[in-house]
């Protein structure tokens, strides 16, 4: 199976930077996932990383160790319409997108 | 493209009520699944499909049938409605079965059962 941690809130302030972390377990890996949540709506879609290192989209950039089992999010000069909800989700091996696994969640509040 | 669809948006039953959740994509993806999402949580798996005609359990399949007769629909049915079953529920779409396909998510129902 599948175990995923997340921290469960953050805080950060517009224009800073912020790293959200996700480490997980699994009995196979096939991708990790990152989605963004605001409050009230669904999940859209960040990031997606199957090999070591750093993928970089923008403000947002999300980095991958196998090895480690450990991914994070890093998220450059901060908005505040970046309060939302990160989801981390992992993919085990040999299976589609509909049986990602996904971790609680990680709540930021962005602050003036 | 409307992307992918769900109705109704809100829904109250009582217990051992039934009902259906409707969703719907316009964008011919194979894939189709139902999440439920409960609060502080994250998303769990119910069912999904691959394809028309093919379905199959994930995490939490109990008290809930799901059946895919086309591509575009995947309606999920709660069959003796339950207070463990209040949940926000979210229908999602990928293009195929490729690893590197992503979820396009609907914008959710959200049920109360009382």
């Amino acid at each position: 199976g599948q175990n995923i941690d997340q921290p469960t809130e953050m805080t950060a302030t517009e224009g800073a930077i912020v790293q959200i972390n996700c480490t997980y377990q699994t009995s196979g890996f096939n991708g990790l996932f990152w989605y963004q949540q605001h409050a009230g709506e669904a999940p859209t879609f960040l990031s997606y990383n199957v090999l070591d290192g750093l993928e970089e989209k923008g403000r947002f950039s999300s980095f991958l160790s196998r090895s480690k089992g450990y991914s994070y999010l890093l998220l450059k000069e901060l908005q505040m319409k970046d309060s939302a909800s990160y989801l981390c989700a992992v993919r085990p091996y040999n299976t589609n997108a509909g049986k990602s696994t996904f971790g609680d969640g990680t709540t930021l509040t962005v602050k003036p | 493209n409307a992307g992918v669809t769900q109705t109704p948006k809100f829904q109250v039953l009582k217990t051992g009520q039934s009902m259906t959740l409707q969703c719907a994509q316009d964008m011919n993806h194979e894939y189709m699944s139902w999440y439920r999402q409960d609060p502080g949580m994250g998303l769990r798996l119910i069912h999904y499909s691959v394809g028309a005609g093919i379905t199959d359990q994930g995490e939490v399949p109990n008290g809930y049938n799901v059946s895919r007769s086309t591509t575009e629909d995947f309606p999920l049915r709660l069959l003796s409605a339950a207070p463990s079953q209040t949940s926000v529920y979210f229908c999602a779409s990928s293009r195929t079965s490729a690893n590197t396909d992503t979820q396009y998510f609907g914008p959710g129902t959200r049920l109360t059962v009382l």
